[in-house]
């Protein structure tokens, strides 16, 4: 019953590296997005998908990219880190984005960009 | 816009008193409503939400909500606080009509319950 997973888990960065948040989801949803979350200001989203080859820009989209090449996964990669993508993020999936939807997410990846 | 607050930045609760967490929303249409909770270094945990019908919703770990529209307020409740309860909740809210699907969350309350 493995829901949302992500990797890696912790991972340090250096200023201008980058890398790829993975994530995959075993329910056959159709929705999926990114979250990160910063302390004392709730999550916002970065970005999300509503199906396989197809994504849009959420709230605080800059720095990241996206791509759903299929219904189970949706990788977030990070260019040319900087000290402000240090954050703690969350990917997150639904059967549908409109209404009641319930979004579950993933445990979550720390990332420090030093 | 649409926006939740969460006034409160932390409750303190002693062990088998009631709880509450306050959360307040505005938006333009009807609104679904949600309550996650976060433990340490965890993804969130979904607890319970309102979509309609009963303005009062019960959900996992004995925690329920009220809902009440003129006071655009859904308040997550328990009748006596465990200390396991001590973690990070989050109102989170989503408009009815067909949206981009993604919530727009609180600040955060953390709760802390002590014995």
């Amino acid at each position: 019953n493995a829901g949302v997973t992500q990797t890696p888990k912790f991972r340090i960065l250096k200023i201008g590296q980058s890398m790829t948040l993975q994530c995959t989801q075993d329910m056959n949803h159709n929705y999926m997005y990114w979250y990160r979350q910063d302390p004392g200001m709730g999550l916002k989203l970065i970005y999300y998908s509503v199906g396989a080859g197809i994504t849009d820009k959420g709230e605080v989209p800059n720095g990241y990219n996206v791509s759903r090449s299929t219904t189970e996964d949706f990788p977030l990669r990070l260019e040319l880190a900087a000290p402000s993508q240090t954050s703690v993020y969350f990917c997150a999936s639904s059967q549908l984005g409109q209404g009641g939807n319930t979004i579950y997410f993933g445990e979550g990846s720390w990332l420090t960009v030093v | 816009a649409q926006s939740v607050a969460q006034p409160e930045d932390q409750v303190n609760v002693a062990e088998g008193n009631p709880l509450t967490v306050k959360c307040t929303y505005s938006v333009s249409g009807n609104p679904y409503l949600f309550w996650y909770v976060q433990y340490p270094n965890r993804g969130l945990q979904f607890l319970l939400k309102y979509i309609t019908g009963d303005n009062l919703v019960k959900g996992s770990y004995g925690f329920e909500a009220e809902f009440n529209k003129s006071q655009t307020s859904f308040h997550l409740k328990k009748p006596s606080a465990l200390v396991s309860d001590s973690a990070l909740y989050f109102c989170a809210v989503r408009v009815s009509r067909r949206s981009q699907g993604n919530l727009i969350f609180g600040k955060g309350t953390k709760l802390s319950v002590k014995p």
